[in-house]
């Protein structure tokens, strides 16, 4: 069974950082692309960035480019995103999900996790 | 950026009914479309994938047509387990991009 669970969300001020993690299980993590998703409080799915197999390509939403970082730990079945100069407008639940391309172009989202919440607030 | 439209954004229904939904998008994205089902507080699911072909598990009341900018998502005979929102997504370019999401609700 394949299994997304996210971790560090929490409370955070304008300005702070955060590290977000998803520990994967039940596939093979190594030969998929991966995505976070975001959702903020009462609104839709927000895309936010994704990387390949390898962690050599990845693609960010403009509004979060130079402030996040995604990468992953193979070796760990880990998805990181690494969340600095946060805003209020970050806000939001983020959702790790499986692609489900194991080619050189990612797809859709077969799997997703339950979520973690970011708040960012003074 | 390709921009995801549907409509409508509420759609009030009665078990039973037939029930479509559209999703528009700004630039032709061929076939590369996918639809989810979200419930409140819930991962959203996958129902669709390449505008047409149901994911594994996913009954057949629920079906997808189009191609290029125009899409749709038909629920054949609306069941009580159906009431959520939905949303298309769009991978042929980068960013990804969902639309609004259409929320189905108990008429």
């Amino acid at each position: 069974e394949v299994q997304l669970v996210e971790s560090g969300g929490g409370l955070v001020q304008p300005g702070g950082s955060l590290r977000l993690s998803c520990a994967a299980s039940g596939f093979t993590f190594s030969n998929y692309w991966m995505t976070w998703v975001r959702q903020a409080p009462g609104k839709g799915l927000e895309w936010v960035a994704n990387i390949n197999q390898h962690g050599t390509e990845s693609y960010y939403v403009d509004s979060v480019k130079g402030r996040f970082t995604i990468s992953r730990d193979n070796a760990k079945n880990s998805l990181y995103l690494q969340m600095n100069s946060l805003r209020d407008e970050d806000t939001a639940v983020y959702f790790c999900a499986k692609d489900t391309s194991t080619q050189l172009w990612s797809y859709y989202f077969d799997q997703w996790g339950q979520g973690t919440l970011v708040t960012v607030s003074s | 950026d390709i921009q995801m439209t549907q409509s409508p954004s509420t759609l009030s229904a009665s078990v039973g009914d037939r029930v479509t939904i559209t999703c528009r998008a700004s630039q032709s994205i061929s076939s590369w479309l996918a639809w989810y089902q979200q419930k409140p507080g819930k991962a959203p699911k996958l129902l669709i994938y390449k505008a047409s072909t149901l994911e594994s598990g996913v009954p057949s009341r629920f079906s997808g047509s189009g191609s290029g900018t125009e899409f749709t998502l038909t629920i054949s005979s609306l069941q009580p387990d159906d009431f959520a929102t939905f949303y298309c997504q769009q991978y042929n370019g980068y960013p990804r991009t969902f639309g609004q999401g259409t929320k189905v609700e108990i008429k």
